[in-house]
């Protein structure tokens, strides 16, 4: 079964520091392109991150760049975000998403975890 | 960055009924556009993907067209299980992939 498992979520202090984990089993991991999505309380979905297939590209929204960093380990099937100077509106569900890529038609975030709960507070 | 704008941001309907939803980006995107449902406490659900083409696995009472800038999904004979809040997405060129901000169907 092709599955998605994020960790590492839980309180964090303002200005602080939190690891995100998101583990993958039923598909060769490092076929694949990966991101990392999130949902505040209440409110819509929000792209953060985006790592090509080796880790050598990455892409960060404008909310969290400079604060958070991506990476992954394909030996390991896992992908990480390391996030850092927490705020209180980094609270939110993170999940970890796989891009799939379907020539000549487009491209989509195919296959999601249930996601991690992050809360930024003191 | 391409702005995502999706209308209405929420709606009633019942069982049975035939439910249109739109999303307009700020830029052309040809039909770099993804729809996905979300319903509390379970994961995000990838619907359709390059505005039309039906994700494997999701009923055919589930459309998307549109090309450019103006998009809809319908969901036609609306089911129980469909309430839910559903996001478009652009995914034309480079990140960020933006979201629409959500349109929640409601009983």
């Amino acid at each position: 079964e092709v599955q998605l498992v994020e960790s590492g979520g839980g309180l964090g202090q303002p200005g602080g520091s939190l690891r995100l984990s998101c583990a993958a089993s039923g598909f060769s991991f490092s076929n694949y392109e990966m991101n990392w999505v999130r949902q505040a309380p209440g409110k819509g979905l929000e792209w953060v991150s985006y790592i090509s297939f080796t880790g050598s590209t990455k892409y960060y929204a404008d909310s969290v760049k400079g604060r958070f960093a991506i990476s992954r380990d394909n030996a390991k099937n896992s992908l990480y975000l390391e996030m850092n100077s927490l705020r209180a509106e980094d609270t939110a569900v993170y999940y970890c998403t796989r891009r799939v890529v379907v020539p000549s038609t487009g491209n989509a975030f195919d296959v999601w975890g249930q996601g991690t709960m992050v809360t930024v507070s003191s | 960055d391409v702005q995502m704008t999706q209308s209405p941001s929420s709606l009633s309907a019942s069982v049975g009924d035939r439910v249109t939803i739109t999303c307009r980006a700020s830029e052309y995107i040809r039909t770099s556009l993804n729809w996905y449902q979300l319903q509390p406490g379970k994961a995000p659900k990838l619907l359709i993907y390059g505005a039309s083409r039906l994700q494997t696995g999701v009923p055919s009472r589930f459309s998307g067209s549109g090309s450019g800038t103006d998009f809809t999904l319908t969901i036609r004979s609306l089911q129980p299980e469909d309430f839910a809040t559903y996001y478009c997405q652009q995914s034309f060129s480079t990140p960020p992939f933006t979201f629409g901000q959500g349109t929640k169907v409601e009983i």
